[in-house]
């Protein structure tokens, strides 16, 4: 089944301890993307990758870190999470930039 | 960069009538338009784009129309069904870079 897997879906950490958000798809997409999602904000995208270690920022991208050294996977890192970004995360994946994205089902982060 | 407004936030119509959102972006160069839809607790998923090359695309009870000249581009939905109670995602890719950019969503409640 083609799908775009999330790990963890929930978490709830601390100010300061470093966490990572792993990311996988099975659909050999060359294009991946993280969103962070808040009420009344829509989808912001934070990083993408256009293949392995290839990756850019999108519109917020402070705070966060990202690596693509397979083209399966994905992870978002926060070396240093604060509650300002606490939120809902999605990763995405898709053939290319302009071609329909596959989300996961999301991550909810509460950092306290 | 690339913005993206969406109006209206919420809307509320009646089932069978129709329901229609409008997005309006700024870059003139953007050349792909996706919408979402999202279900409470669930993944954003795709319900149609549009290229910029073409002013309208249909499928059954769905349908985006595009006005390059004016920047903006809007979701139709026909005989509107329950089911079709969700948050709805308008998205702009614009022709520099490969970032994706979300309308603030519109929460559409179809009452029975």
């Amino acid at each position: 089944e083609a799908q775009v897997t999330q790990n963890p879906r929930y978490l709830i950490t601390v100010t300061g301890k470093k966490l990572t958000v792993t990311c996988s798809q099975n659909m050999n997409h060359e294009y991946m993307s993280w969103y962070r999602q808040d009420p009344g904000l829509g989808l912001r995208q934070i990083y993408y990758s256009m293949n392995v270690e290839v990756t850019d920022k999108g519109d917020v991208p402070e705070g966060y870190k990202v690596s693509r050294k397979e083209k399966r996977n994905f992870p978002l890192i926060l070396e240093s999470p604060s509650p300002n970004q606490t939120s809902l995360y999605f990763c995405a994946s898709s053939l290319g930039t302009a071609r329909p994205q596959h989300f996961g089902d999301g991550t909810r982060l509460s950092i306290l | 960069g690339e913005n993206v407004e969406q109006h209206p936030s919420t809307l509320s119509v009646q089932e069978g009538d129709s329901a229609v959102i409008k997005c309006t972006y700024s870059d003139s160069a953007s050349n792909y338009f996706p919408w979402y839809k999202q279900e409470l607790g669930k993944r954003p998923q795709l319900i149609i784009d549009i290229r910029s090359n073409v002013g309208e695309k249909k499928d059954q009870r769905i349908a985006v129309t595009l006005n390059k000249t004016a920047k903006h581009f809007s979701l139709h939905i026909t005989e509107t069904q329950p089911e079709d109670s969700a948050v709805y995602f308008c998205a702009a890719k614009g022709a520099a870079g490969n970032k994706l950019t979300f309308g603030g969503g519109t929460r559409v409640l179809v009452k029975p």
